[in-house]
């Protein structure tokens, strides 16, 4: 079955440091990626998308592009902020079949300091 | 207002009783998803709902879990006769509908249960 493996953390950084977060994906077809992150205390947000190869989301200065031949969606940030501090996501939704379904990694705990 | 929210925040609960969690959705949206996240499985599908019917229930653990959803909206999820592997924080989510750019999923903030 589909399935998502990310780095396990928790990730510690200073401020402005450059961040990766690395995520890979087993899946028939071509899968839509997103990265989704949860805050201290909120419920889960979607951060970005990728829906096919080669696409790159992006949003808040984060980064990730979709690369069908490592099977890989890494999260980037180049100067990551205290308030990015929180627990990122990575997740798959199948392109058919079971496409409702959000399949996640286990997350990974960032903390920025200050 | 405007996101998906979930009650109660917190339910501390004794082994053996019977708990429901309630979800409403965004307003219109036709898809409901409930999600467990739990320390030691991550975040794992349990149902989902397109209008008051629920296609895919494959990911409840158990038949100690039903879930349903009236009028299109307000969803509930049930446990009976939790256990303490119950422990976790349930997670709803809705979208406009489960097909093409219209499915992305809004998270409510989650409801954390604790079975003693």
């Amino acid at each position: 079955g589909d399935s998502v493996t990310q780095m396990e953390g928790p990730v510690t950084l200073s401020e402005e440091a450059f961040l990766t977060i690395n995520c890979t994906y087993t899946a028939t077809g071509y899968p839509s990626l997103f990265w989704y992150v949860q805050y201290p205390g909120e419920g889960l947000q979607l951060l970005l998308k990728a829906t096919k190869a080669d696409d790159k989301g992006s949003n808040k200065g984060f980064e990730a592009t979709y690369r069908k031949e490592t099977t890989s969606f890494h999260l980037e940030k180049g100067s990551v902020q205290v308030s990015d501090s929180a627990v990122y996501f990575c997740a798959l939704r199948p392109l058919r079949g079971s496409n409702y379904k959000l399949t996640f990694g286990k997350g990974t705990l960032l903390t920025v300091n200050p | 207002g405007a996101g998906v929210s979930q009650s109660p925040s917190n339910k501390v609960t004794e082994k053996g009783k019977d708990v429901e969690l309630r979800c409403d959705p965004i307003s219109g949206h036709t898809a409901l998803y409930w999600y467990r996240q739990s320390l030691g499985q991550g975040l794992e599908f349990l149902i989902y709902f397109q209008g008051n019917s629920a296609p895919d229930k494959s990911g409840l653990p158990s038949d100690r879990f039903s879930a349903e959803r009236t009028g299109g909206s307000v969803s509930t999820l049930t446990i009976q006769r939790t256990q303490q592997e119950d422990s976790a924080v349930y997670l709803c989510a809705s979208s406009p509908s489960t097909s093409g750019i219209y499915n992305e999923q809004f998270f409510g903030p989650g409801t954390r249960l604790t079975v003693l």
